[in-house]
């Protein structure tokens, strides 16, 4: 298995609060993502960094930030949660485009 | 056993057949897939890519078929078994994105 941890593993909080998801990788790839995943709609890009500092948006980033001060470590920020983003979290790492993404166990957050 | 992909979530086959989970793409920038395994309370797993040159890739026991002219895109997996029951999604990325963007996955289960 690619060496991604995602922290906490699962997580319930309340409408209201901030939550931060963290990913920690071992392979020193570049590229990192996270993703979320609910019943009907497969796996969604919410954001993904090219590099230390450097991020983007993904399909539905609304409501998330991110942020990657080392290559190691890439977080999820909830600034306020709403239940809507009750979901689970994968994060997935890769070493250049277009190269297989390798995912994390994913972290399941409820949101009350 | 042969599925639909996105209007036949589930699949079932007997162990011993071959299965065939098949997946309709849209986009024709789309030119590179990949085909991941999900089992319960895991992440995606990597199980098999093609690029848009090519029209067949194969593997230990899976293969994968791409037919640009109509978009559409198969994973074959030879003499079927229980440890092979999991949710399969393909994935597609398009030039010029740095995001996949994944199927809403078949569910294929093995009977002994």
């Amino acid at each position: 298995d690619a060496g991604i941890t995602q922290s906490p593993r699962h997580k319930v909080t309340e409408t209201g609060t901030p939550v931060t998801l963290r990913c920690h990788q071992t392979e020193n790839h570049r590229y990192m993502y996270w993703y979320r995943q609910d019943p009907g709609h497969g796996l969604r890009l919410i954001h993904y960094s090219y590099g230390v500092k450097d991020t983007d948006k993904g399909e539905v980033s609304d409501g998330y930030s991110v942020s990657r001060s080392k290559t190691e470590d890439f977080l999820l920020t909830l600034e306020s949660a709403t239940s809507s983003q009750t979901s689970v979290y994968f994060c997935a790492i890769s070493d250049r485009e277009e190269q297989p993404q390798h995912f994390g166990d994913g972290t399941r957050l409820s949101i009350l | 056993g042969e599925s639909v992909g996105l209007h036949l979530p589930t699949l079932s086959v007997q162990e011993g057949d071959n299965s065939i989970i098949n997946c309709a793409y849209s986009n024709s920038a789309s030119d590179y897939f990949i085909w991941y395994k999900q089992e319960s309370g895991k992440g995606p797993q990597f199980i098999i890519d093609i690029r848009s040159n090519m029209d067949k890739r194969q593997g230990q026991r899976v293969t994968v078929l791409l037919n640009k002219t109509v978009k559409h895109l198969s994973l074959q997996i030879a003499a079927t078994q229980p440890g092979d029951s999991a949710v399969y999604f393909c994935a597609e990325t398009r030039t010029g994105a740095n995001n996949l963007f994944f199927g809403t996955g078949t569910r294929l289960t093995v009977i002994p």
